[in-house]
């Protein structure tokens, strides 16, 4: 089965800083990942996806990630980060698909004025 | 495009009784997911449905949670009797049925509190 490590709890930044976000995910064949983002009282909104090709996707809002086979990793990146970002972020796995999904246990971003 | 209904937004009920929650996908949407997700961890899945059939519920406590989709639309999630552990949000999500690559639509959540 599938499972998805995010080591950081909590990470704070200042803004326009740049962030990264860690994602490690355990899966046999290529997975799918995904970024999801929450903010207080919100569903979960998509941030960005992998499937196939190109290992570094653009998302949402100035996010990216990049995936690394070798590394089972799946990082969130942000060049500049704006307070609007405060949230709690998930990555996610899907085996063989972008249907049944396992999330992480996700990363609260606080953002510093 | 109208996004993922779910109703009531907060439910507060003391333990042994009993709940239910509304959800209403994505006009089109085939596919339809009831997550758990408890304070601090991501969500978990309970029950995915394609259309009005069952695809997964492995992980649905079926001794207190029941879930249906009698149309093929709208889903209706029921805990009964409640316990202080299912105090969590409960996420409704929607997917397209084409292909393998549509990803989840979630709604606003149900935050249930058990008392």
């Amino acid at each position: 089965a599938q499972s998805v490590t995010q080591p950081d709890i909590h990470i704070t930044v200042s803004e326009g800083a740049s962030l990264e976000l860690r994602c490690n995910y355990s899966y046999g064949a290529t997975p799918y990942l995904f970024w999801y983002v929450q903010s207080p009282g919100q569903g979960l909104q998509l941030l960005l996806k992998y499937f196939s090709g190109d290992t570094l996707v653009q998302g949402i809002k100035g996010f990216e990630a990049e995936f690394k086979r070798s590394q089972s990793s799946f990082n969130l990146r942000k060049p500049s980060v704006h307070w609007s970002d405060a949230a709690e972020y998930f990555c996610a796995v899907g085996a063989g698909s972008a249907r049944q999904l396992t999330f992480g246990s996700g990363t609260q971003l606080t953002v510093l004025p | 495009e109208a996004g993922v209904a779910q109703s009531p937004r907060y439910k507060i009920i003391e333990k042994r009784q009993s709940v239910a929650f509304w959800c209403n996908p994505i006009s089109g949407h085939a596919t339809l997911y009831w997550y758990q997700q408890i304070l601090g961890q991501g969500p978990k899945l309970l029950i995915q449905f394609q259309n009005n059939g069952v695809v997964d519920d492995s992980q649905l406590p079926k001794d207190r949670f029941s879930a249906e989709r009698l149309k093929g639309v709208d889903s209706t999630l029921k805990i009964q009797p409640a316990k202080l552990e299912d105090s969590a949000v409960y996420l409704c999500a929607s997917s397209a049925q084409r292909g393998n690559n549509s990803p989840l639509h979630f709604g606003n959540g149900t935050r249930l509190t058990v008392t």
